[in-house]
């Protein structure tokens, strides 16, 4: 039973569509974290989520949308994708945030190309 | 400045040397420390926490130097299926963990 899933693996999509990614984690954690890891490998906390509360919102562009239906779930919505959103996209899982979190579980990684 | 910075290598060592990095960190008040290991196209997945007083596990030593701000990892006895890229990653507040950009470390027969 994978910890943390997230679908799509690989997504290929065109400039200007609309796509979601989603994330599930079945490890009881109270907290949630999408990053982005761009060609150069670093890793950038997009958000972060606190049994179904924002805790962190980085500076994203409002095209990218963060939905937490229950502390279980986070997906992320993009809108009107550009070339520069290419990337790979993780999200992961903590017992709690910030210094309190422990470690980190990540899932596998959504791959997205924008052509 | 970056909250967190790592020399991003690559380390090209023989297999048996001794490898050591280091990566620091621009917040004094940084609470917690962790070394992580990604493999290529995979995921990170925690390596080791770094404790005030220094720990150890099995060939990986990882110290913390809060005086420079620094957290540091050794590898002893390197091994092939060392070879990867390795994460530091601070925590400043109860918000916030940050990621180094990443050391990749190369292991030769």
């Amino acid at each position: 039973d994978t910890a943390v899933s997230q679908t799509p693996k690989y997504l290929v999509t065109q400039m200007g569509n609309d796509k979601s990614i989603k994330c599930e984690q079945n490890l009881g954690h109270d907290t949630m974290y999408w990053y982005k890891q761009d060609s150069k490998k670093f890793l950038k906390i997009m958000f972060s989520y606190n049994n179904k509360e924002l805790i962190i919102n980085e500076t994203v562009p409002n095209r990218f949308s963060p939905k937490s239906p229950d502390k279980a779930h986070l997906n992320l919505h993009i809108n009107s994708l550009e070339l520069g959103d290419s990337a790979v996209y993780f999200c992961a899982s903590s017992r709690d945030r910030g210094s309190l979190a422990g470690e980190l579980f990540f899932g596998e990684g959504s791959r997205l190309t924008v052509l | 400045r970056k909250e967190v910075e790592q020399d991003p290598g690559p380390f090209n060592v023989p297999e048996g040397a001794t490898v050591a990095f280091n990566c620091t960190y621009s917040n004094s008040a940084s609470q917690s420390f962790f070394w992580y290991r990604q493999d290529c196209r995979k995921e990170p997945k925690l390596l080791m926490s770094v404790y005030s007083s220094g720990n150890e596990d099995g060939r990986f030593t990882a110290q913390l130097n809060r005086a420079s701000q620094y957290i540091s990892l050794l590898i002893r006895d390197s091994k092939l299926s060392d070879s990867a890229t390795y994460l530091c990653v601070v925590t400043f507040n109860d918000y916030k963990l940050s990621f180094g950009a990443g050391t990749t470390v190369t292991v030769r027969a």
